[in-house]
């Protein structure tokens, strides 16, 4: 099993681009959720996905879009990148309530 | 609301000496608590849990938390470290619906020979 995994591992964007990031888990989880991680903050919250057609906000929502497309895939997207969203983004699954949530490798975005 | 405050940013500890590293939460709804690792360019990778029962969790590598209601504190020990157990450290705190945690600002271990 490969776990979660996400795509691409770098990405360099200049302001106003846009991009999606993607990720895939195998473990046959309900909920899949989108981090950002930035120096000090610990891991933030931008959105979730509790099951298969169901997504919502998190802590920091802003300027981001996500599409749950399957059981599998849940991408993040950027429609208009800003330097405020360089950051490292991290995908994660679980099963149902309060258990463990497994991280995806990360993806490291930086918007010049 | 939950909150979560780990409350050394960074921890310089010399090779084979004890460590603990502090992680206070703060929560209305049960608690379940979370030790994960962070190896430098990587994802993060759990350590240990506390969902219920035994208030003392053993994990992987040597570490142990304690969970302690009282004090509302969830701290991470290992009594003899490695150079490779060099990483950030987070503490995370579930409860809420549909397995969300809140995440703690992270600790760097740093072990020196």
């Amino acid at each position: 099993n490969a776990g979660v995994t996400q795509t691409p591992k770098f990405q360099v964007l200049k302001t106003g681009q846009s991009m999606t990031l993607q990720c895939a888990q195998d473990m046959n989880h309900n909920s899949m959720y989108w981090y950002r991680q930035d120096p000090g903050m610990g891991l933030r919250l931008i959105y979730y996905s509790a099951s298969e057609g169901t997504t919502d906000k998190g802590e920091v929502p802003n300027g981001y879009n996500v599409s749950r497309l399957n059981k599998r895939e849940f991408s993040l997207r950027l429609e208009s990148a800003a330097p405020s969203q360089t950051s490292v983004y991290f995908c994660a699954s679980s099963e149902w309530e309060a258990y463990e949530q497994y991280f995806g490798p990360g993806t490291r975005l930086t918007v010049t | 609301a939950q909150s979560v405050t780990q409350l050394d940013s960074q921890v310089p500890v010399f090779e084979e000496a004890p460590v603990e590293l502090r992680c206070n939460y703060s929560s209305s709804v049960s608690v379940y608590l979370f030790w994960y690792v962070q190896y430098p360019n990587q994802g993060l990778q759990l350590l240990l849990k506390y969902l219920s029962g035994s208030t003392l969790v053993k994990g992987i590598n040597g570490f142990e938390a304690e969970f302690n209601k009282s004090q509302t504190s969830f701290h991470l020990r290992k009594p003899s470290v490695h150079i490779s157990d060099t990483a950030e450290y987070f503490c995370a705190l579930g409860g809420t619906s549909y397995g969300k945690l809140t995440f703690g600002q992270g600790t760097i271990l740093t072990v020196h020979p």
